[in-house]
């Protein structure tokens, strides 16, 4: 069964950047049916996609964050990574990173990590 | 403010039946096929249904999709506590080139 897992700092200072790794298992990051995704979901809100990969590093970013956000791909590690910066309070949130089917659907996610931005 | 609309709130007693309605335009649902999120406190969203109508394997027959021009709805019958949970539609959006959620729907079991 394939399973993703974040990891990163749980708390950044306004300003900095915030950094995540998804590694999965399970399955190989390096098939070409698949993306790779970011979503993030702030305390008691909805949720908001963040950005794609694929294997090749092919990148599609939401318009409202792409000029802070870079997402990147390490097949040899069978990991994905988030970088967002300059960020703010309003970037507090639960980040997940999940699988995006035929760039359709997202069919496996992670647990998610909290990230809170915070001097 | 999300460009699909979904209502903040549904409720129902156990048995029952519930509908959850996802509304956008022609360059989201009108175009695209619509998926389904179940989010339970404290867990990460669940894919309940995808292209419109689909479940996949382990989603019980009880959750159904359907979409019509450019809504979206979900019908969940013979309602279970465990249903209680956010609800979530998506659909690719022309204006993001990419995926784009509702707002949620908390299913509240009476």
């Amino acid at each position: 069964q394939l399973q993703l897992q974040e990891s990163g700092p749980g708390v950044v200072k306004p300003s900095e950047t915030l950094s995540l790794t998804c590694t999965v298992s399970g399955g190989s990051i390096s098939s070409s049916s698949f993306y790779w995704a970011w979503i993030r979901q702030p305390p008691g809100k909805g949720l908001e996609w963040i950005g794609s990969i694929n294997y090749s590093g092919s990148t599609y970013y939401n318009p409202s964050l792409k000029s802070r956000v870079t997402i990147s791909v390490e097949t040899s590690k069978n990991q994905f990574s988030l970088k967002l910066s300059s960020v703010t309070a309003a970037d507090t949130a639960v980040f997940y990173c999940a699988r995006l089917r035929f760039f359709e659907w997202f069919d496996f996610w992670g647990q998610g990590s909290l990230v809170t931005v915070s001097s | 403010q999300s460009v699909l609309t979904q209502p903040p709130s549904a409720s129902g007693t156990p048995g029952q039946r519930v509908t959850i309605s996802c509304s956008g335009s022609s360059s989201n649902i009108g175009t695209y096929y619509v998926n389904w999120y179940q989010q339970v406190p404290g867990a990460a969203p669940k894919l309940l249904i995808y292209r419109n109508n689909q479940r996949p394997s382990g989603v019980p027959d009880r959750f159904f999709g359907s979409k019509s021009g450019t809504s979206a709805s979900l019908a969940i019958s013979g309602l279970r506590s465990e249903d209680e949970a956010d609800y979530y539609c998506a659909a690719w959006a022309d204006s993001l080139s990419g995926p784009v959620f509702g707002g949620g729907t908390k299913l509240t079991v009476l």
